[in-house]
Parts: C-alpha cells; sequence; structure tokens
C-alpha cells in the first residue's frame, strides 16, 4: 500500500530565507509521479510542482525545487527566497495506484513566512 | 480555463436534511474525484471517476453518501440524511491523467 509520511507539522521561516520541507513515502511501484500542494488560508489546494519518477533530473518551478532521491523514497520541497505569499499548508501525495490518479496525501506541513 | 467550479462556497444546514454539492470539472479532463478534509482526518478520497464512470468508491463514508457524474461535465455528491459529523471542507478535483486539479472546495456545516 502506498504512504505519504511528512514529518514536520510546522515550519516557520523569516521571508527572504530558503526553507525544505520533507516527505518520504513508500511504494511498490517502479514508475510513478510525485505533487506538491500548497493550500493557502483561502483553503485552495494548488499544485506547485510535480516530478516523474523515471526522470533523475529534480523538478524545478521558478522558486520552487524538488530533491528527488528514489531510493531512499524520498522527495523534499525548496522554497528559495520565500515571501509572504508562500504561508500555507504543503501537502505531498502520491498516486495511489500507478495509472490512477486517486491521490495519498501526506499530513502536511503548516508554514509560516515571517516578515 | 476558468478551472474547477463548485458550488456552493458555504452550506449551512440542519441535522437530517438533504445536501447536494455540485461540480464542474476542467473541460477535457477524464477523471473527477470527490475529497473530503477534517482536521482530524486530512483529505480523504471519497470516490473517484473514470470518463463519467465510478472507478472506487471505497472511501464513501456509509450508505447516506451518494454520488454521480451524468455527463462529463458535471458531478454531484449528495448526503441523506446529514449528520453533524459530516461537516468538513469538500473538493471536488479532475485530472488529464497525471495530477488533480482543485476546486475551492464547499465548507458544509451541519448543524
Amino acid at each position: 500500500a502506498q504512504t505519504v509520511t511528512q514529518s514536520q507539522p510546522e515550519m516557520s521561516v523569516q521571508e527572504a530565507e530558503t526553507v525544505t520541507l520533507s516527505c518520504t513515502y513508500d511504494t511498490s511501484e517502479s514508475n510513478y509521479y510525485l505533487f506538491w500542494y500548497k493550500q493557502p488560508p483561502s483553503r485552495q489546494m494548488i499544485l506547485v510542482i510535480r516530478q516523474e519518477a523515471y526522470k533523475q533530473q529534480n523538478a524545478t518551478e521558478n522558486r520552487f525545487s524538488v530533491n528527488f532521491q528514489k531510493a531512499a523514497k524520498s522527495f523534499s520541497l525548496k522554497i528559495s527566497d520565500s515571501q509572504l505569499g508562500d504561508t500555507a499548508m504543503y501537502f505531498c501525495a502520491l498516486p495511489r495506484v500507478q495509472g490512477a490518479q486517486k491521490l495519498v496525501f501526506g499530513q502536511g506541513t503548516r508554514l509560516t513566512i515571517n516578515p | 480555463d476558468a478551472g474547477v467550479i463548485q458550488s456552493p462556497r458555504h452550506e449551512v444546514t440542519e441535522m437530517g436534511q438533504e445536501v447536494t454539492l455540485r461540480c464542474k470539472p476542467i473541460s477535457g479532463h477524464n477523471s473527477l474525484f470527490w475529497y473530503r478534509q477534517t482536521m482530524m482526518r486530512g483529505l480523504e478520497l471519497l470516490i473517484y471517476f473514470n470518463n463519467n464512470v465510478p472507478i472506487d468508491d471505497s472511501g464513501m463514508p456509509e450508505d447516506r453518501f451518494s454520488a454521480k457524474m451524468p455527463n462529463a461535465s458535471f458531478s454531484t455528491l449528495k448526503i441523506q440524511p446529514s449528520e453533524p459529523r459530516d461537516s468538513a471542507v469538500y473538493f471536488c478535483a479532475s485530472s488529464p491523467g497525471f495530477g488533480a486539479f482543485f476546486g475551492q472546495g464547499t465548507r458544509l456545516t451541519v448543524v
């Protein structure tokens, strides 16, 4: 069974700092996607970044990048030059079954960016 | 594209009443999901449709919950009768095959 674990319930950094959110997972699949979602106070779930497991290159979207370690089943999110608008809950997610998009979510990390 | 559209945004109802939540997925997406989010249980998948057909409803809590997708552009989630423990944020999401794009959610309060 697929599982996703986020071990940091809360994090807090100063504006402009770099912050890394951790995520570990377990799956028996050999090829899969991994996702990070952001949920700001407006509660909208926003897809931040995705990684395809067969790609060795880490995905990057502007200030957001991932450190994907397939052997270790680790998928961390790095936010560079953090901004106040980055304050949100962040969820790591993994599809439950290859080819299907039933996402299994981690427990979430509440990130606060302080001015 | 307007994204996934859910209605209503907020719903307050009395215990025992029927509640219907609505969703319009992104055009061209072939998968649709209903999730429920609570503080205690986080995000839970309730049901998943592929090409308008329910594929997996194992997350539906009990018979009081039902979901339909009569066509590719519309889905409903119905709770009858509603109970206070159904209070949560309900999300609809659609997918083109990888990743899911979420609506803004419906905050349901059953009193």
